[in-house]
Parts: structure tokens; sequence; C-alpha cells
């Protein structure tokens, strides 16, 4: 298996509703990431997670609450978010060692928030 | 991580070879050179990386020039599926660190 899995593809939420993004790897990365790209943009990461451990938060909102319960799961909590939060979220995951054939992304789940 | 500089956008003919150059003239001597592409609306996929050496995989060739301020990704025969946004990025290799993008290439390819 050498794909990196995100559920939902899409997701249409209020300003009020609690949801979360699903990443699963089954490559034995033992490190992963979460993008959120924009229209026409870059991706930008938001967070990294080593060894399950949260090493890397680009000071992101409270209202993103990411979760790495496994080796190869994460997830990504949203609560309360705003209308400009729409955008693609990506997950990736790279082995994290001294040899490395680079990240792993995600097709993404396209959020809209309403 | 050093920034790099790419031209906005590329126009290439089917079937020719698509030469994209990226410009890093700040890298240091432990950072590698990455190449990632996003087709539209997917996940960015990685193409290749490397250090010093000329690089070349299935899916294309590294160049990197001596002095490692600059590097070239060659696609030896474009094709249509190859038309996506090419990005160059140089960072330190083997931990969980930063991969930022920059606003990279918008290679078109055309019949």
């Amino acid at each position: 298996d050498t794909e990196v899995t995100q559920t939902p593809k899409h997701l249409v939420m209020g300003m009020t509703n609690k949801k979360s993004l699903k990443c699963e790897q089954h490559m034995g990365h033992r490190a992963m990431y979460w993008y959120k790209q924009k229209a026409k943009k870059p991706p930008e990461l938001m967070f990294v997670y080593s060894y399950e451990k949260l090493s890397i938060n680009e000071s992101v909102p409270s209202r993103f609450s990411p979760e790495c319960p496994n080796s190869s799961l994460l997830n990504l909590h949203l609560h309360a978010l705003q209308p400009e939060d729409s955008a693609l979220y990506l997950c990736a995951s790279s082995q994290d060692s001294g040899v490395e054939y680079g990240y792993t992304f995600g097709s993404g789940t396209r959020l809209t928030v309403v | 991580d050093a920034k790099t500089t790419q031209p906005p956008s590329m126009d290439c003919a089917e079937g020719r070879a698509a030469n994209l150059p990226c410009n890093h003239s700040t890298i240091s001597g432990n950072e590698y050179v990455y190449w990632y592409r996003q087709i539209h609306s997917q996940g960015p996929q990685y193409i290749i990386h490397g250090l010093k050496n000329n690089e070349t995989n299935e899916m294309a060739s590294l160049i990197i020039t001596e002095d490692r301020k600059s590097s070239t990704l060659i696609l030896p025969h474009a094709t249509l599926r190859d038309t996506a946004v090419y990005y160059c990025i140089v960072r330190i290799t083997g931990t969980a660190s930063k991969l930022t993008f920059g606003t990279g290439t918008r290679l078109q390819v055309t019949l």
C-alpha cells in the first residue's frame, strides 16, 4: 500500500458544527502532516507529527485541533470554523529517517464552511 | 529553508522536452533540491530530489549546477497529463521538517 487515504473527499459544514477529517497511511511512515490550500495558492503547512507527537504547529487557530491516535492515523478536528477556512485540506506522510524518498500526499478533503 | 525562484508559467508542446528552471542561490550545503507537482485538484506528487549530482528516475531528470545555486527539472517527452504546477523546494532531508511550497511554475502542455 503506497497511498495516503483521506476521508471525506468533500465536506460542507456550518459555523457551529463540529466535524473531523481523517487521514490514514500504511507505509510505516512515522511523520505525518496537515496542509491547507486555498484556491490558486500553494499548500501551507499547518501541523507536523513525528512519532505520534506534535512537533510543529504553524500558529494555527485553536478551532483546528490535530490528533494522532497511532502511527497510521491522523485526524483534524474542526469546531466553530469561519467561511474563510474553506479550502482543500491535504494530509501527507514521510519516513522521517536518514533516507527519504519524498512526502506522499493524499488527494485532500475539500471543505466548505457555510 | 532556502527560498526558490521559479517562472510563474511555461508552455511546452506535447512530445517535446519540458525544461523547468529553479534558482536557489541561498541554498545551504546540507539542503537538498526537491521537485513536486500538483495536477489540478489533486494532492502534490513527489517527482525527484538531489543534493549535487544529477539524478534521473522514471518520471524526470534533475540537473543541478556545480555551484548548486540553480537547477532544472527535465520532463523528456511531455504529455498532456504533465500539465500541472511544478514546485521546486529546498530543505534538509531525513527529518520531519517543513516542506514549504513556493508559488511554483504552471506548465501547460499543448498539442
